[in-house]
Parts: structure tokens; C-alpha cells; sequence
């Protein structure tokens, strides 16, 4: 079954200790996102990769690091988390074509204390 | 820089009821539109797309039709069900060549069906 997937799905934390969510995608996309979604403001890209060893910044990347050492992992690493980082996090897959479709993973609630 | 600007939620209807999400953008360029839809405690999938003016995309009972002259993609369904109570999220690809898979979101409207 084509999927994205995102461990964990929920966790809480506190102030300062680094986390890493994983996200893994069997489709063989090229490019992969990690978005967050808050209240009223939807959902603001943070980072993207268009392939292995290519990242950029999105709209939302401070306080976020990202790496892609192979096609289908894209982990989001927070290495001093703070509570503003509470927040429910996406990441997302597609071959990054005009017009294509992205596939979301099931989302991880994170909460930062 | 790009933005998408949906109708403000919650909207409640009952079932069998006319909906209607208003979705209008800004964009250089011709940007792709989208609508996703992310069910309770879902990831967000897609609903419908398209990629040129004059377009209409559909699916499930739902259509919307890409307006350039108002820069629209308004989401209608002549009669909605119980199930389709969700989020819904009109967005837009990179309008400038490779999207570089950034979508670029409105705010999100949340639907609620009652029997």
C-alpha cells in the first residue's frame, strides 16, 4: 500500500530536550515536506527536500533541522525544543511536478512543556 | 507572495443541505489549486485538483472550478452527507515552474453535518 508514514503520533515533552519524528514514504517520491498546522493559520511549510543531500527552508524553519540520507526517510529533528513548537506536525510526499499530488502521513501531535 | 484566503468556519449544515466553501487566491503566475480534506484524527488527502483555467475538478459528489478573472476555486456539493463533516483546505502549488513540493494553504474551514 502507497504510504507516508510518521512515528511517533503523539508526544509530549519538555522545554530543551531534543526529539526526532521519523517519516518514511514507499512511493519513490523526490520530494518531501514536513508542515506544521496550527489554529486559524493552516498549514506552514517548515522544510522541504527536492533529494537525497538537498534540503531548503520553508516559511516556518527556525528552531527545526532536517536530513535526507536516503529517498524514502525525511526525519524532523527539534534539538532544543520550546513550548511554541506545540503544534501538530505533517510530513508529505509527492514527485513534485506542477500540479501534483502530495500524500500526507497521519500527522504527530506534539506538545512541549 | 502567494496566499490562499478561505471562508470563515465552522459551517454547520444538515444532511441533504447545498454547501459552499469560498476559496480565493493570490498568486504570480498560474498556479495549480487544490482541495484537501482531513477527516478526524487523519492525515490530509486529496479532494480535488486543477491545473488551468477554466478546469473543474471533481470528485465524491464535490466540484470546484478554477475562476482566473476572480482568482477563485469555490468548493460546492449539491447535497452533503453525515460523512463528509471534515476540515476542508483550499491550497496552491508554486506558480513559478517546479513546485518543489510546497503547497501553499488557506486557513481551513471546518464542516459539521447533522442527520
Amino acid at each position: 500500500e502507497a504510504q507516508v508514514t510518521q512515528n511517533p503520533r503523539y508526544l509530549i515533552t519538555v522545554t530543551g530536550k531534543k526529539l526526532t519524528v521519523t517519516c518514511s514514504q514507499n512511493m519513490n517520491h523526490e520530494y518531501m515536506s514536513w508542515y506544521r498546522q496550527d489554529p486559524g493559520l493552516g498549514l506552514r511549510q517548515i522544510y522541504y527536500s527536492m533529494n537525497v543531500e538537498v534540503t531548503d527552508k520553508g516559511d516556518v524553519p527556525e528552531g527545526y533541522k532536517v536530513s535526507r540520507k536516503e529517498k524514502r526517510n525525511f526525519p524532523l529533528i527539534l534539538e532544543s525544543p520550546s513550548p511554541n513548537q506545540t503544534s501538530l506536525y505533517f510530513c508529505a510526499s509527492s514527485f513534485g511536478g506542477r500540479g501534483d499530488t502530495q500524500y500526507f502521513g497521519p500527522g504527530t501531535r506534539l506538545t512541549v512543556l | 507572495g502567494d496566499s490562499v484566503t478561505q471562508m470563515e468556519g465552522p459551517v454547520t449544515l444538515s444532511e441533504e443541505a447545498f454547501l459552499t466553501i469560498n476559496c480565493t487566491y493570490t498568486a504570480t503566475g498560474y498556479p495549480s489549486l487544490f482541495w484537501y480534506v482531513q477527516y478526524p484524527g487523519e492525515g490530509l488527502q486529496l479532494l480535488l485538483k486543477a491545473t488551468k483555467a477554466d478546469d473543474k475538478g471533481s470528485n465524491k459528489g464535490f466540484e470546484a472550478t478554477y475562476r482566473k478573472e476572480t482568482t477563485s476555486f469555490h468548493l460546492e456539493k449539491g447535497s452533503v452527507q453525515v460523512s463528509d463533516s471534515a476540515v476542508y483546505f483550499c491550497a496552491l502549488d508554486f506558480a513559478g515552474g517546479t513546485s518543489y513540493g510546497k503547497l501553499t494553504f488557506g486557513q481551513g474551514t471546518i464542516l459539521t453535518v447533522h442527520p
